[in-house]
């Protein structure tokens, strides 16, 4: 089957950095994808990767290895803003985007 | 670029009210949309892909004729839940995608929460 692995809910600090992994079985591979999604909110998209290594984008980093089944996702700087939910969503081989529950990230002042 | 936007953001009625849902692509020409359901603190569920100038495309366990799709042109998707009950309450959420971008991401419109009395 196809399933997505991540933490449910993590908490950091105001400034600090947190990285939020995620794991994966999907029936093919053509990349994947990190959505941000505010309570209430529909997702907005974050980042691609389709090659291993880090693809970086202002204060916010994805990771993927595909030899694992692994992917990361690195916020720097945090701010309150970015107090959300995480979807990391890879592509099947069907170009359909798989979809967890995501990761619900608190940021304390 | 990549704008998608949706129409009711809110819907409240009563049951057995059919709601008609839209999603258009402002800036590009979608061939695919694709439509969402979320219930609250669950992921996102795939309902159905609509391909415009053809039938869409449903999930297991969506009824058809239920949900309504219709995907005229190339940048309006319509969603039809017809004869809502209190169970169809949810978070409607449409995407689509633009051909023109190389990694093809899902750009998603503000959604669309459907709430039946």
């Amino acid at each position: 089957g196809q399933n997505i692995d991540q933490p449910t809910e993590m908490t950091a600090t105001e400034g600090a950095i947190v990285q939020i992994n995620c794991t994966y079985q999907t029936s093919g591979f053509n990349g994947l994808f990190w959505y941000q999604q505010h309570a209430g909110e529909a997702p907005t998209f974050l980042s691609y990767n389709v090659l291993d290594g880090l693809e970086e984008k202002g204060r916010f980093s994805s990771f993927l290895s595909r030899s694992k089944g692994y992917s990361y996702l690195l916020l720097k700087e945090l701010q309150m803003k970015d107090s959300a939910s995480y979807l990391c969503a890879p592509m099947d081989s069907n170009y359909q985007l798989i979809w967890g529950a995501g990761t619900k990230l608190i940021i304390k002042p | 670029g990549a704008v998608v936007s949706q129409h009711p953001s809110r819907v409240i009625c009563k049951s057995g009210t059919s709601v008609k849902i839209e999603c258009r692509s402002l800036d590009f020409q979608a061939t695919t949309m694709f439509w969402y359901r979320q219930f609250p603190k669950q992921s996102l569920m795939l309902m159905a892909t609509s391909n415009e100038g053809s039938k869409a495309t449903y999930e297991q366990g969506v009824e058809k004729d239920k949900f309504l799709i219709n995907h005229a042109s190339l940048t309006l998707s319509t969603l039809t839940v017809t004869s809502a009950h209190p169970e169809d309450s949810s978070f409607y959420i449409c995407s689509a995608v633009n051909p023109g971008e190389g990694n093809q991401p899902q750009h998603f419109g503000d959604g669309t929460r459907l709430s039946i009395l």
